[in-house]
């Protein structure tokens, strides 16, 4: 256990459903990030919370809808995903500009 | 933005002595971080590389050259659970902080 909680660990949705990836962290982090990971692929940053404030999206498709209801929690909801969006799904989460402490992501499929 | 480049795979034997190469280039370096991951378990930072020498912790050193754009990952003694993905992520100084990864490396490390 990192201190940085996903879930669920796996998901396996249909390309109608709609669906919520959790993360929650209480490191006192004032920063958190989702991150995707596909096979053979560099770690794509999604989303960045700064203080609960959006300050990055890396173009990233309006399928994907991040919300940090607080400094605390971070939610991905997915709607109409496409099967290539399959992947690791990876939250994490830093205080300032240190190194990043990171969830055990969530493994999703796309059917 | 940087180009990171470390190989894709690696194999070594137990006990022995593997050194995995990262190298980069930035317009203007911050900072090069090396995590750990294990298949399907959340990435783990290693170490935090920003001037040039070697730092040591225990099995695992890291070397950084900035000059040459160049780190090193170096692992002693090594054991089964060492087999794992092994992630250079570098910073720059631009407006964010937030690093980019390489693509990993997976290391076997076979009896």
């Amino acid at each position: 256990e990192t201190g940085v909680t996903q879930t669920p660990r796996h998901l396996v949705m249909g390309m109608t459903n709609k669906k919520s990836l959790k993360c929650e962290q209480h490191l006192g982090h004032n920063a958190m990030y989702w991150y995707k990971q596909s096979a053979k692929k560099p770690l794509e940053l999604m989303f960045v919370y700064n203080f609960k404030e959006q300050t990055e999206n890396n173009s990233v498709p309006s399928r994907f809808s991040p919300e940090c209801p607080n400094s605390s929690h971070l939610f991905l909801h997915l709607h109409t995903l496409q099967p290539e969006d399959s992947a690791l799904y990876l939250c994490a989460s830093s205080l300032r500009d240190d190194g990043y402490t990171f969830g055990s992501g969530t493994r999703l499929t796309v059917v | 933005g940087q180009n990171i480049d470390q190989p894709t795979e690696m194999t070594a034997t137990e006990g022995a002595i593997v050194q995995i190469n990262c190298t980069y280039q930035t317009s203007g370096f911050n900072g090069l971080f090396w995590y750990q991951q294990h298949a399907g378990e959340a990435p783990t930072f290693l170490s935090y590389n920003v001037l040039d020498g070697l730092e040591e912790k225990g099995r695992f050193s890291s070397f950084l050259s900035r000059s040459k754009g160049y780190s090193y990952l170096l692992l002693k003694e090594l054991q089964m659970k060492d087999s794992a993905s092994y992630l250079c992520a570098v910073r720059d100084t631009g407006g964010s902080y937030i690093p980019t990864f390489g693509r990993g490396t997976s290391l076997i490390v076979h009896p």
